[in-house]
């Protein structure tokens, strides 16, 4: 079975703050995700990575980066917490490029996030 | 922007019944689809796929794609109250590494 683990279920951090957010997942898969889910809103992409090293923006990346310095990890970095990030927070990973099943998506269990 | 459109529910159904769930989308080069339970407070998890036109049955649960008509469905026969959640559809986009997620449908089984 695919296992995608996160750093924290729960996190609370304070305006201003650098927060880390790690993923790790345990298939030798190539892509991995990260998403922020919000009541109303769904599920947002906020960075892509296909390759250690490699990323692209997703769909709402602004006040946020990450880093793959390995296959298996990919960190999501909030550089200065704003009030506006407290969301849950959920990475996924899947297979590269090979189509139909293989674009299945396999999420961690997430973390919530409050920034006071 | 691709889009991925879901009744936003809720919808309820009494146990044993079947439960309907429908999805449109807007790329015509999405090639994968996927629906996705979320219990509230978890995260989701994939139910099922499907990328042939047709049904695709396993065990209580149908998927239904209709590419002519931009349609995805999922029917769950013999509804139970842990069917309770809501239930997310996704297509890749553009034939790419990326999902395009709908907002989900709550669905309620009552007892």
């Amino acid at each position: 079975d695919v296992k995608v683990t996160q750093s924290s279920r729960y996190l609370v951090k304070r305006t201003g703050e650098k927060v880390f957010l790690e993923c790790v997942q345990d298939m030798d898969h190539e892509n991995m995700f990260w998403y922020r889910q919000d009541p109303g809103l769904g599920l947002r992409l906020i960075y892509f990575s296909y390759d250690v090293k490699m990323k692209e923006k997703g769909d709402i990346p602004e006040g946020y980066s990450v880093s793959r310095e390995k296959k298996e990890r990919f960190s999501l970095i909030l550089e200065s917490a704003s009030t506006n990030q407290t969301s849950m927070y959920l990475c996924a990973s899947s297979l590269q490029d090979q189509g139909g099943d293989w674009d299945t998506q396999y999420f961690g269990p997430g973390t919530r996030l409050t920034v006071l | 922007q691709k889009e991925v459109e879901q009744n936003s529910g809720p919808l309820s159904v009494p146990e044993g019944a079947i439960a309907s769930l429908n999805c449109t989308y807007s790329d015509r080069g999405s090639q994968s689809f996927f629906w996705y339970r979320q219990y509230s407070g978890k995260s989701p998890e994939l139910i099922m796929f499907i990328y042939s036109n047709g049904d695709k049955e396993d065990g209580r649960f149908t998927a239904q794609l209709n590419k002519a008509s931009q349609y995805v469905s999922l029917l769950i026969r013999d509804s139970q109250p842990s069917d309770s959640a809501t239930y997310l559809c996704a297509s890749n986009q553009g034939g790419s590494e990326k999902l395009v997620f709908g907002k989900g449908t709550k669905l309620t089984v009552n007892p």
